[in-house]
């Protein structure tokens, strides 16, 4: 069964860099994902679609400060030089053949 | 620059069907996945289904035996229909497209602003 993990939640001070980690379920390492964010009280915003060799593409005016990563069963979104407005749910989402799957989101709070 | 919006009503009553239609602007309905997503108040985000501009479609497994999401190409536009709400269908409801598809899926790339829809007598 195709399941995605996430922390319920995570705090990092402004200005500095945090790594959201979200994990596949067993048997499901080579698939990619997607990471999008949520502001308070806003619809999600795509953020990148993010591969199992690390590499990725971006949505459209997504700052240089959100990157992403992967290792084995594990995808991460960095975002780095945190700013007040990065405070938000942050979802994954994968696919499989005729299933989309979301994860059950990071909130993360910005000190 | 590609815009969806939901459209409905706000309120429906228990045991009816949640009727919603999403119109998309600026780009067209072809050749692109199209999914309903809902996140119930407080809680985290629940894919729904999606069709396809052929008129393909997949739906959550949870949800499928009351779910029909069908699609109208010229008037650039897809629905929802969920039958038999209850209390727990109470939720935004967002439109997504998939434009990046690999084979068996992909990201939902643009996403709607949403509609709140709560289940009431």
């Amino acid at each position: 069964q195709l399941v995605l993990t996430q922390s319920p939640s995570a705090s990092a001070s402004l200005g500095a860099s945090v790594k959201l980690t979200c994990t596949l379920s067993s048997g499901h390492s080579s698939y990619a994902i997607a990471w999008h964010q949520q502001q308070p009280e806003k619809g999600p915003r795509y953020l990148m679609k993010l591969k199992s060799d690390g590499s990725h593409s971006k949505g459209d005016g997504i700052p240089d400060r959100f990157s992403g990563s992967s290792s084995g069963d594990e995808r991460f979104l960095t975002i780095s030089s945190l700013q007040s407005e990065d405070e938000a749910d942050y979802y994954c989402q994968t696919w499989g053949p005729g299933i989309w799957v979301f994860g059950g989101g990071t909130k993360l709070t910005v000190l | 620059q590609v815009q969806l919006q939901e459209s409905g009503p706000g309120l429906v009553k228990p045991s009816e069907t949640l009727s919603l239609t999403c119109t998309v602007s600026g780009g067209s309905i072809s050749p692109y996945y199209w999914s309903w997503i809902r996140q119930p108040p407080g809680k985290g985000l629940e894919w729904i289904g999606c069709i396809y501009y052929s008129g393909k479609t997949s739906y959550n497994p949870s949800l499928k035996s009351r779910v029909t999401i069908s699609i109208d190409t010229s008037k650039n536009q897809f629905s929802l229909k969920l039958r038999s709400v209850t209390a727990a269908d109470t939720a935004v409801f967002y439109c997504g497209r998939t434009s990046d598809y690999d084979g068996s899926g992909g990201p939902i790339d643009n996403w709607g602003q949403g509609t709140l829809v709560t289940v009431s007598s």
